[in-house]
């Protein structure tokens, strides 16, 4: 597609449930990043991808997240055991031009768990 | 541990004030710093700075690093109501490839 692409754009959850967010990249992007926002706070980064694999997965808070991007395009933000505290806007963006930082931001999945 | 800070947190502007927004930054290996606009929920890529005093420009909107004081400035001029967004900093290092954002600065422009 044109741009990137996030769903669901919302999500309700219980504590405990398990969720699963997907993001589609611009095609051809190589670079896959997933952030998230907290009301009234910049994006916080998870987890980047360069092709199939995990380059940095150091913003993941706690082995309750898990992020995959088997084929190297599509990926799936994993989330186990959900807790209220996981509710916030999940940010996708690719990159086709690595360490630039020219990120390209789809419109976010908004988490909220109950 | 690397930081990116913002200042004002918010502004409320008349259309055609010129604002000023300011980022600074502790962080190391330093490569780039970056103005992102987020208006509803996806940010949108503004300007990309690398080098100190060299000013980006792109209609009404202008920004400078200085490298040697870590900060930034992204001026607007002639403020218009569709210039209403939060707009945030972000900070890329040498270290990996990862963006650190600032909490942002959220801008009212009214008519």
């Amino acid at each position: 597609g044109a741009g990137v692409s996030q769903t669901p754009s919302n999500k309700v959850t219980e504590k405990g449930k398990y969720v699963e967010l997907r993001c589609d990249p611009i095609s051809g992007h190589t670079a896959l990043y997933w952030y998230r926002q907290s009301l009234g706070q910049g994006p916080e980064f998870l987890i980047y991808f360069q092709g199939t694999g995990a380059a940095d997965d150091s913003g993941l808070p706690n082995d309750r997240f898990f992020a995959v991007r088997p084929e190297g395009s599509v990926s799936t933000l994993k989330i186990q055991r959900t807790e209220r505290g996981d509710s916030a806007v999940y940010l996708c963006a690719s990159s086709g031009t690595p360490n630039t930082g020219e990120l390209f931001f789809g419109e976010g999945s908004r988490l909220t768990v109950l | 541990e690397d930081k990116v800070v913002q200042s004002p947190l918010s502004l409320v502007v008349h259309e055609g004030d010129t604002v000023t927004l300011n980022c600074s930054y502790e962080v190391t290996n330093f490569r780039s710093l970056l103005w992102y606009k987020q208006e509803k929920k996806a940010p949108t890529f503004l300007f990309m700075l690398t080098s100190s005093g060299i000013e980006k420009k792109s209609g009404r909107l202008s920004s400078i690093l200085d490298k040697k004081e870590l900060f930034s400035i992204l001026n607007i001029t002639a403020t218009q109501t569709g210039d209403s967004a939060v707009y945030l900093c972000a900070v890329n290092t040498h270290n990996t490839d990862k963006l650190i954002f600032g909490t942002g600065t959220r801008l009212q422009v009214f008519p």
